[in-house]
């Protein structure tokens, strides 16, 4: 079984202080691990993965989350906002159903305000 | 490199009128295919999931169907729409393993009226 927890549903933060998007998952495997970013009446764009390799990941646009197995989490950050980061953000956990096929959870997602 | 096509990108149907939302992948083979709902206010619901040609996973009882008649087409569907069908539709592929993820469309926002 898998499941993800975005811990806050609206995050606000002013243009150029940094951001900080909280995911916690659980997983019966080892599991991978992504972030996607939704502009309004636009579909997902995928930020970054992890997928077992290197616990801290970078992604596009300036964001990376780093992989912490000890406290199952997967935050995302930003050191610096910019007002095109004002989105919607999910974090997924994939794994392996007990079919055997690839199993996708997304988090409820958490809104981001960026003030100027 | 691979795309998704996803159309129409908005569409106003009445009541009992029917549905069907198109979905092409291109650049690969034997995709995972997805259809997602978005209601207003709500998180990502899985409509349904296909792994091969004719190979339809049903997540959520209602009165939506999928299919997919060629390899990198998946379509939904309905006979006769209902007010809370509105939302916004996402088609999305992956390659099927673990460490794969989802690539979307640009979705297909619906009201129905």
């Amino acid at each position: 079984a898998q499941s993800v927890t975005q811990l806050d549903s609206h995050v606000s933060v002013s243009e150029g202080t940094p951001v900080l998007l909280r995911c916690n998952y659980s997983s019966s495997y080892s599991p991978s691990l992504f972030w996607y970013v939704q502009h309004p009446n636009k579909g997902l764009q995928l930020l970054l993965k992890y997928t077992s390799a290197a616990t801290l990941v970078k992604g596009i646009n300036g964001f990376e989350a780093e992989f912490k197995k000890s406290e199952t989490s997967f935050h995302l950050t930003k050191p610096s906002a910019h007002m095109s980061d004002a989105a919607e953000y999910f974090c997924v956990v994939s794994g392996p159903s007990s079919g055997g096929y690839q199993k996708v959870t997304f988090g409820t997602g958490t809104k981001l305000q960026v003030i100027p | 490199s691979q795309t998704i096509h996803q159309w129409p990108a908005t569409l106003v149907q009445p009541v009992g009128s029917p549905l069907s939302l198109e979905c092409t992948v291109e650049g690969t083979s034997n995709p995972n295919l997805y259809w997602y709902r978005q209601a207003a206010g709500r998180g990502l619901q899985l409509l349904f999931y296909s792994v091969g040609i004719g190979q339809i996973s049903s997540e959520v009882p209602q009165n939506l169907s999928a299919s997919r008649p060629q390899d990198r087409q998946f379509i939904l569907s309905s006979k006769k729409l209902l007010l809370s069908d509105s939302g916004f539709y996402l088609c999305a592929w992956s390659l099927g393993d673990q460490g794969s993820p989802l690539h979307f469309g640009n979705g297909t926002r619906l009201t129905v009226t």
